[in-house]
């Protein structure tokens, strides 16, 4: 069974400019979820889908970014336009049923914008 | 607000040795309590959860975490570290109900010398 896939692996990009990370969750994993952790801080919860619904949205940082979930499967998370403080690794993760704490990351996407 | 502290930025042990990750919460009520590690190139992978019953929790690995109420911690333990465990490892913890929101730490790197 394959896991949780992120694309790209890592992205360089200028101030001002747009990017696209792709999350395809573990098939049948209604769950997904996006977190971020800047260099040297925690991981921080950005939100969470049940299928193609924004469940909670409470952790983006603001307007310039913006979350999908077009018919339930994968996920895409786009930052436009990105500025410097949104460098750092954005994670992904998924799990089958809620409540039972099974989520499963992916890999990550070092996100760095010069 | 909830949050999670690991104290050590940066732990170096010698093969074979013992070993203790530290890990305080703060949080309104008793939380689900997790430890996570992350591989070089690989997305977290769960080590232990604790929801409630016997504060020893044994995971993964070889690896244990206490819950100790009245310090607020959830320490990792190992008895015998090998090569293979340097990675950083993530305390977290989420909400006993709702949306598998979690909050980590800001992760504890382990060296393993020989």
């Amino acid at each position: 069974e394959a896991g949780v896939t992120q694309f790209p692996s890592h992205s360089v990009i200028e101030k001002g400019q747009t990017v696209t990370l792709r999350c395809d969750p573990i098939s049948g994993h209604d769950n997904l979820y996006w977190y971020r952790r800047v260099m040297g801080k925690e991981i921080k919860f950005l939100l969470h889908f049940v299928k193609e619904s924004k469940q909670d949205e409470s952790g983006m940082p603001n307007n310039r970014f913006l979350a999908e979930r077009t018919g339930g499967t994968y996920s895409t998370l786009k930052v436009q336009p990105a500025e410097l403080e949104d460098s750092g690794v954005y994670f992904c993760a998924s799990s089958e049923r809620p409540n039972d704490y099974e989520q499963y990351f992916g890999p990550g996407t070092r996100l760095t914008v010069t | 607000a909830q949050s999670v502290t690991q104290p050590d930025i940066h732990i170096t042990v010698s093969e074979g040795a013992s070993l203790e990750l530290r890990c305080n919460y703060s949080y309104g009520a008793t939380p689900y309590l997790f430890w996570y590690v992350q591989s070089p190139g690989q997305g977290l992978q769960l080590l232990l959860k604790y929801f409630s019953g016997d504060t020893l929790v044994q995971g993964i690995k070889g690896f244990e975490a206490e819950f100790k109420r009245s310090q607020s911690s959830f320490n990792l333990r190992k008895p015998s570290v090998h090569w293979s465990d340097a990675a950083e490892y993530f305390c977290a913890v989420g909400p006993p109900f709702g949306n598998e929101k979690l909050t980590f730490g800001t992760g504890t790197r382990l060296t393993i010398i020989p």
